[in-house]
């Protein structure tokens, strides 16, 4: 079955940096688009960025572009978000997610922007 | 980036019908459709309907999306109880280069 299992975040100070991961299994991982969503405490979804599955497209949220860069590394089965700059209104959990129409979902990892 | 507008909640009696309506532009719903999930409170979103209205395998039936010109809908017929959640309405807007949420719409079973 499909599973997508993120790590990587944590506490950190304002203008520092993180990278979270996201670990993929039961699909052919390569094949797929894979997003970053992300949702403040008691927020909505706010999408964040993509990484198409062929032609390295990649696109970001206006509200992190040029701080946050996504990768995947398909050899790994692994996407990846390096977040560069943090903020406080970065604090949320953020989630992987799967295709065009986000059809699966990992269990979110926490990162909270604090001094 | 302007996002898709969503009520923020609807209230009906249990077995009831709801219809959720998510509108956005000729850019974004109006051009390829809206697929919507549902969230319960402490777990990650979970997909109901993809963006041609197609429902994932294991996905009840009482769950239906539609679309009209800019506007998407998903009704949810004979409310249950674990139908109380958040529902959101998600897009590619082609003008943006991005993706985009509704801002959710809270349903409620009375």
């Amino acid at each position: 079955q499909v599973q997508l299992v993120e790590s990587g975040g944590g506490v950190v100070q304002p203008g520092r940096s993180l990278r979270l991961s996201c670990v993929a299994s039961g699909f052919i991982f390569s094949d797929y688009g894979m997003h970053w969503v992300r949702q403040a405490p008691g927020k909505g979804l706010e999408w964040v960025a993509i990484y198409t599955s062929g032609g390295n497209y990649k696109s970001y949220a206006d509200s992190v572009k040029g701080r946050f860069t996504i990768s995947r590394d398909n050899s790994k089965n692994t996407l990846y978000l390096e977040m560069n700059f943090l903020r406080t209104e970065d604090t949320a959990i953020y989630y992987c997610a799967r295709g065009g129409s986000f059809d699966s979902w990992g269990q979110g990892t926490l990162v909270s922007v604090s001094s | 980036q302007a996002g898709l507008t969503q009520p923020p909640s609807v209230s009906k009696g249990l077995r009831q019908t709801a219809t959720l309506t998510c509108t956005g532009n000729n850019n974004n719903v109006g051009h390829q459709g809206a697929a919507w999930l549902q969230q319960h409170q402490g777990h990650p979103p979970k997909l109901l309907s993809d963006r041609n209205n197609n429902r994932p395998s294991g996905i009840s039936e009482r769950f239906s999306a539609s679309r009209s010109g800019n506007t998407a809908s998903l009704t949810i017929t004979g409310l249950q109880p674990e139908d109380e959640a958040d529902y959101y309405c998600s897009a590619w807007d082609t003008n943006l280069s991005a993706y985009v949420f509704g801002s959710g719409t809270k349903v409620t079973v009375l």
